[in-house]
């Protein structure tokens, strides 16, 4: 039983297009996040979800949206894509706990030619 | 703001060596979290440990073990007798409460290679 599952794994698509990115977690956590690892690996938190309710919003275009239709579920949304959003997109759950440990999905390779 | 600073980008040991991997944090909270995460070849990452702020005992798990020392913001992981299973990316990551989430700033990563 996949605790926190994405989908597609691979993505592969041209600039301009819109995507989307599907997360589930049959965690019972009531947190979710999206995370970005770009080519040198380096991991950063997109997004944050409580429940249904937007609580992390980092330095991110306008053009991710991030939608939660139930707190076991965390799709995220990209209008226009570029170049530069090639890269593994990871989506984590957490129980509601400061110091709660995230449990990861597998990621999605998003690359954008 | 918190900042977690893996210095070593890459060791390369042969199976059976032992390897510690750096990890140096900073953050003005006096209530986090430290993680250690493996990424191995296939890509997920996989929770190995987490220490609260108020923990120092160090830990041990099987060939694994950690060193917290928060008198040099440090939390080293050392693997003894190292196997080619180990090998992967290691990234050390700190968390300090955000509303009601665990906001957690990684590490750069280390690339931990094992060779027969």
């Amino acid at each position: 039983d996949t605790a926190v599952s994405q989908t597609p794994k691979y993505l592969v698509t041209q600039m301009g297009n819109d995507k989307s990115i599907k997360c589930e977690q049959n965690l019972g956590h009531d947190t979710m996040y999206w995370y970005k690892q770009d080519s040198k690996k380096f991991l950063k938190i997109m997004f944050s979800y409580n429940n249904k309710e937007l609580i992390i919003n980092e330095t991110v275009p306008n053009r991710f949206s991030p939608k939660s239709p139930d707190k076991a579920h965390l799709n995220l949304h990209i209008n226009s894509l570029e170049l530069g959003d090639s890269a593994v997109y990871f989506c984590a759950s957490s129980l509601a706990l400061v110091g709660s440990p995230l449990h990861f999905g597998n990621g999605t390779r998003l690359t954008v030619t | 703001a918190q900042k977690v600073t893996q210095a070593q980008t890459e060791i390369s040991v042969v199976e059976k060596e032992d390897v510690t991997l750096d990890c140096v944090y900073e953050t003005r909270d006096t209530t986090y979290y430290l993680f250690w995460y493996k990424q191995p070849p296939s890509g997920e990452l996989v929770f190995l440990i987490r220490r609260n702020s108020f923990d120092e005992q160090n830990e041990i798990s099987g060939r694994y073990s950690w060193n917290f020392q928060k008198s040099t913001s440090s939390f080293n992981f050392t693997i003894t007798a190292s196997q080619v299973v180990d090998s992967a990316v290691y990234f050390c990551a700190l968390s300090v409460k955000t509303g009601t989430a665990s906001k957690l700033t990684f590490g750069t990563g280390t690339r931990l290679q094992v060779t027969l």
